[in-house]
């Protein structure tokens, strides 16, 4: 149990454009889930923290009108990054917690990741 | 200061060898703690969860010291696969927080 699919894994577009990416729970309700970004050789940083049916809460120095989070159901979530640019080139992973049959509440299980390259 | 720090390594080490990581975290207000190991390019896993009294998974033990703060990972006979990064995870009202990781290659 406890899977996270993401979709999709890997995306190339042009400056400008925007890039959704989503993020499910396969086999459990999320009632949390959680986006991420990692750069090469560093570690996770946490963009936003979403709960089903409200707003996202974004970390300090991540742009909500640039990086839209919306979590419309206890399965999906969705990140678009809007306007993308080179420099938001980077590997982005969702992960999820909620009711896992045999597991902790606490726990976040991740997506496969998405790698994006902003030409 | 890091929420999380962790040596980053990187640990070379033969297979077979023992090998432990450690962890420390700022926040005292802490509830939860965890190993994630991540390799190449891909997401972290889940390893095991760390409680107050240690635990151990087949050739991993975790250890947690609340009094320093402290988080341990001891991984005895390593294998090559054993070879990825281990991320020291701490939480707090489902806010998690991740160590820089630290860099694990066993050889043959």
């Amino acid at each position: 149990g406890a899977v996270v699919s993401q979709h999709p894994s890997r995306v190339i577009c042009k400056s400008g454009t925007s890039v959704k990416i989503e993020c499910r729970s396969l086999d459990f309700q999320a009632t949390t889930m959680f986006w991420y970004r990692q750069f090469p050789k560093k570690s996770l940083m946490l963009m936003a923290t979403s709960n089903e049916g409200s707003k996202a809460t974004y970390e300090q120095g991540v742009e909500k009108d640039k990086f839209l989070i919306n979590h419309a159901s206890l399965t999906l979530s969705t990140l678009t990054v809007t306007s993308a640019h080179p420099e938001d080139s980077s590997f982005y992973i969702c992960s999820a917690s909620g009711r896992v049959v045999g597991g902790r509440a606490d726990t976040q299980y991740f997506g496969p990741g998405t790698r994006l390259t902003v030409l | 200061r890091k929420e999380v720090e962790q040596d980053p390594g990187p640990f070379n080490v033969p297979e077979g060898a023992t090998v432990a990581f450690n962890c420390t975290y700022s926040n005292s207000a802490s509830q939860s703690f965890f190993w994630y190991r991540q390799d190449c390019r891909k997401e972290p896993k889940l390893l095991m969860s760390v409680y107050s009294s240690g635990n151990e998974d087949g050739r991993f033990t975790a250890q947690l010291n609340r009094a320093s703060q402290y988080i341990s990972l001891l991984i005895r006979d390593s294998k090559l696969s054993d070879s990825a990064t281990y991320l020291c995870v701490v939480n707090r009202n489902n806010d998690m927080r991740f160590g820089a990781g630290t860099r694990l290659t066993v050889k043959p």
